[in-house]
């Protein structure tokens, strides 16, 4: 069974800073993918940002960008020239790769403030 | 283009009572998800519906149970309601034919159920 870790419940940032948020997870697969999801008081999911373990380099999104240690099994987000409209819940979620579908493992989550 | 809809969008509901959400998955999605989101917490998958079948189940009792019709819509149904089971559900879909990375999963905005 896989597990993710966010280990900052919460984090403030002031507008237009750039903030990193944690996450770590612990698998025995060897092919995977990994996600950040944003979650606004609209409570609607919206996909973030994706990776795919076998990739080396970082993906990278607009302002948002990961820091992928596959060894250490880390998966940080970086939300550069924060804005208003980050502030959010923001989850990390594993996805083995192959098999059955489509089934998301995510963390605890990360309450994002940016402040003005 | 609709997205995933779920209804209804809140409910309550008394101990013991049972309770039916429905979700209809994004157009040309065929595999729905469904995943239970305590206050404060990450969604915790439930299972997974592709033709018509239960493929993938989480760590949930039997009296979480679901099904999905040929137009790939979806119902969760629990019953005996506990009030530990006051969540948002939430609805993803996703494609099944070559699933893993390239599919982008589309979360709905759920459905709050309060059970007193």
């Amino acid at each position: 069974a896989q597990t993710v870790t966010q280990s900052q419940p919460e984090m403030s940032v002031q507008e237009a800073e750039t903030v990193t948020l944690s996450c770590t997870y612990d698998t025995s697969e060897s092919n995977y993918y990994l996600f950040w999801y944003k979650q606004p008081p609209s409570r609607q999911m919206i996909l973030v940002i994706r990776q795919e373990a076998y990739k080396q380099q970082n993906a990278t999104e607009n302002r948002f960008s990961v820091n992928f240690q596959k060894a250490a099994k880390s998966f940080s987000l970086k939300i550069s020239d924060s804005q208003l409209g980050d502030t959010a819940m923001y989850f990390c979620a594993f996805m083995k790769s192959g098999g059955a579908g489509n089934m998301l493992t995510f963390g605890g989550g990360t309450r994002l403030m940016v402040k003005p | 283009d609709a997205g995933v809809t779920q209804s209804p969008t809140h409910l309550i509901k008394t101990r013991g009572q049972q309770v039916t959400l429905r979700c209809s998955p994004k157009s040309g999605h065929d595999t729905v998800s469904w995943y239970q989101q305590a206050l404060g917490q990450g969604p915790q998958f439930i299972f997974q519906y592709y033709e018509e079948e239960e493929r993938q189940r989480g760590n949930f009792p039997d009296r979480f149970s679901g099904h999905q019709f040929p137009n790939y819509s979806s119902e969760l149904n629990v019953n005996a309601l506990l009030l530990g089971d006051s969540a948002l559900y939430l609805c993803a879909s996703s494609l099944r034919v070559g699933t893993g990375f390239g599919n982008t999963i589309y979360f709905g905005e759920g459905s709050w159920l309060t059970v007193v």
